[in-house]
Parts: C-alpha cells; structure tokens; sequence
C-alpha cells in the first residue's frame, strides 16, 4: 500500500518568506509526527498529532513553527519569516496507534537562503 | 545530557562479518525500543521493536538490557547492503520517540 508521503520533496526559500510543507499519512494512521533532521545530527520532535485530541506542540522551536491537520489526515507545517537555522530535512512519520513503530515519508529538504 | 545516546561509528566490517553496537537510554521510565536504519539522504525505515527482552529477525538481533539501560543490536553474517546508518529510538510516554544520532556501518567486500 502507500506510504507516508511529502511535498515538497525539496523547498529553497529566502530568507524571511513563509513556506508550507506538507504530509500526507498512511491510510488510517490515527498519529501523526513531525520530525527534523540537520545535516548528520538525530531527528529532533516537532509535534504530534492523535486523532481528535490536541496536538503535542512542544518540540517546535519557536512561535514561527505552526501545525495543523486537517480531518485527521493530511498534515501541514508551516514556517514563517524563515532564517537560515531553519533549514533541515523535515520528516513527517504516522503509526497506526500511540506507541507502535513510526513510519517516515521521505521528507521535504528545506534550504533558506 | 541527551536521552539516547549511540556511538556514531563508525563501523567498518568485511563482508560476512558480525556487528554489533549499543545505545544507551537516560530515562529509565522508556518502555519500547525501536532501530531504524537510514541510507544517505533517505527517510528512516523501521528495522526492528523491542517491546521486551530483545527481538529477532533474520540476521538482525536486538536484545535490551533494562538493568544496564541499553539496547544492542547486532548484524550476522554482514552484505554490502547493510552498509547504513542505525537509528536507535526509546519510547518515554504513550507516543514520544527520542532517537539517537545513529551508528554508522560500513560493509566493504
């Protein structure tokens, strides 16, 4: 079946712009995960969505980091007035319940410039 | 200090060998384990959970030890394919992965 799938696959941005990236989940994955990883470092949680209960924002860096996910599927993260320290690869994982093994799309390489 | 620590590596074994290395978890509370490996510029692809003692797949051995706080993970027989990185993850809450920086393998012929 399909994946876990991202778009973007790449984004080069400037300085300042807002970007959007996008994720769209396993069919019927409940948890849904955001993800970065910088240049040979782990990954880093950014936020986690369940199903109808609020998500867990507490990994995201700062006010400029924003997510939401709509009907319990696809996913969006959107970065405002982006800086150069933004730029990673964003992951997005889904599981099909809380504490099963996570599944990665193949993330969107971000680069601001 | 990090909550899952790995020795990056990295590790470079003839082709038919065995590896094995560690990951060393803080949080003592962490109830399930997850190796992932990851190739070059790749997404991390679920190799392996441990919910218990260890697990075993094929060639791929993973064996906790909660009174050391680690889990290994060990590679028999080694391919040219295994050549990646190994992302070690605990889970501290009902969702929450912590992962590690990863191992790096290389298996050269």
């Amino acid at each position: 079946g399909a994946g876990v799938s991202q778009s973007p696959s790449n984004k080069v941005t400037e300085k300042g712009k807002d970007v959007e990236l996008r994720c769209d989940p396993i069919s019927g994955h409940t948890a849904l995960y955001w993800y970065r990883q910088s240049l040979g470092q782990g990954l880093e949680f950014l936020i986690y969505f369940q199903g109808n209960s609020a998500p867990d924002k507490s990994g995201l860096p700062s006010d400029r980091f924003s997510a939401e996910r709509t009907g319990g599927s696809v996913s969006t993260l959107t970065i405002q007035r982006t800086q150069q320290e933004d730029s990673a690869v964003y992951l997005c994982a889904s599981s099909s319940r809380q504490g099963a093994g996570q599944f990665f799309g193949p993330g969107t390489r971000l680069t601001v410039l | 200090r990090k909550e899952v620590e790995q020795d990056p590596g990295p590790f470079n074994v003839p082709e038919g060998a065995t590896v094995a290395f560690n990951c060393t978890y803080s949080n003592s509370a962490s109830q399930s384990f997850f190796w992932y490996r990851q190739d070059c510029r790749k997404e991390p692809k679920l190799l392996m959970s441990v919910y218990s003692s260890g697990n075993e797949d094929g060639r791929f051995t993973a064996q906790l030890n909660r009174a050391s706080q680690y889990i290994s993970l060990l590679i028999r027989d080694s391919k040219l394919s295994d050549s990646a990185t190994y992302l070690c993850a605990g889970r501290s809450n009902d969702y929450k992965l912590s992962f590690g920086a990863g191992t790096t393998v290389t298996v050269r012929a």
